[in-house]
């Protein structure tokens, strides 16, 4: 059972926007910076998102983060089929003075 | 270009020890601390800790203690993470990943490839 809370799956047709959401408590998202990775089939983990809503260098425009008291969301437009991955949301939780992630959100595109 | 490049894949019998190693290079060694990160077969992330480059300095998670160890060669600009008496749920990759040096590991901006442990015997 992971802190932070996603979706296990969702999925959307190409040229679509889609929403990914990650739930927390008061001592991580609350409270800390959230950060997005993106895993690739069978690849190491990507920064997609920093501190809840900055691109890193590289990152298409397309991805863009947003966050509201506990929650986050990662919205991806205009759905392209290499976007097909796990995506992950991650904060620093106070209370378990730790790293937590979320558990993984599986995109696919129809 | 900033890159970690991790050992490769290794086999060990339960109660056996692995060392895997994480060569960081694109950049200074001691300015970013290194992270380590667990993914199980089939599973999501899981943050093992990480090790303050400058002082040496490791902090475990939670779930990562007495079998787990964090260490350096900074003269090859090197991470390992050591893991003894291994378990069958040792099976995993090993991912390697840097953050700036903070109170809190900051976000992760560049990872090893991953190394993959399995445990069998």
């Amino acid at each position: 059972q992971s802190v932070l809370t996603q979706p296990p799956s969702v999925s959307e047709a190409p040229r679509q926007r889609v929403t990914i959401s990650c739930s927390g408590s008061s001592s991580n998202i609350g409270n800390n910076a959230v950060k997005w990775y993106q895993q690739l089939p069978g690849k190491a983990p990507k920064l997609l998102i920093y501190y809840d809503d900055l691109l890193p260098s590289g990152v298409s425009d397309r991805f863009s983060g947003s966050k509201s008291g506990t929650s986050v969301s990662l919205a991806i437009s205009g759905l392209q089929s290499e976007d097909e991955a796990h995506y992950y949301c991650a904060a620093w939780d106070d209370s378990l003075n730790g790293v937590v992630f979320g558990g993984g959100t599986k995109l696919t595109v129809l | 270009q900033v890159q970690l490049v991790q050992s490769g894949s290794e086999l060990r019998k339960p109660g056996a020890s692995v060392k895997v190693s994480c060569k960081a290079s694109g950049y200074t060694f001691t300015h970013y601390a290194m992270n380590w990160v667990r993914q199980a077969p089939g599973q999501g992330l899981e943050w093992m800790g990480w090790i303050n480059t400058n002082t040496g300095n490791p902090t475990y998670a939670q779930g990562f203690t007495g079998r787990f160890v964090f260490s350096l060669d900074t003269s090859v600009s090197t991470a390992y993470l050591q893991i003894s008496g291994l378990k069958a749920e040792d099976t995993a990759v090993y991912y390697c990943a840097r953050s700036l040096i903070a109170a809190t590991p900051d976000f992760f901006d560049c990872w090893g490839q991953g190394a993959l442990v399995t445990v069998s015997s």
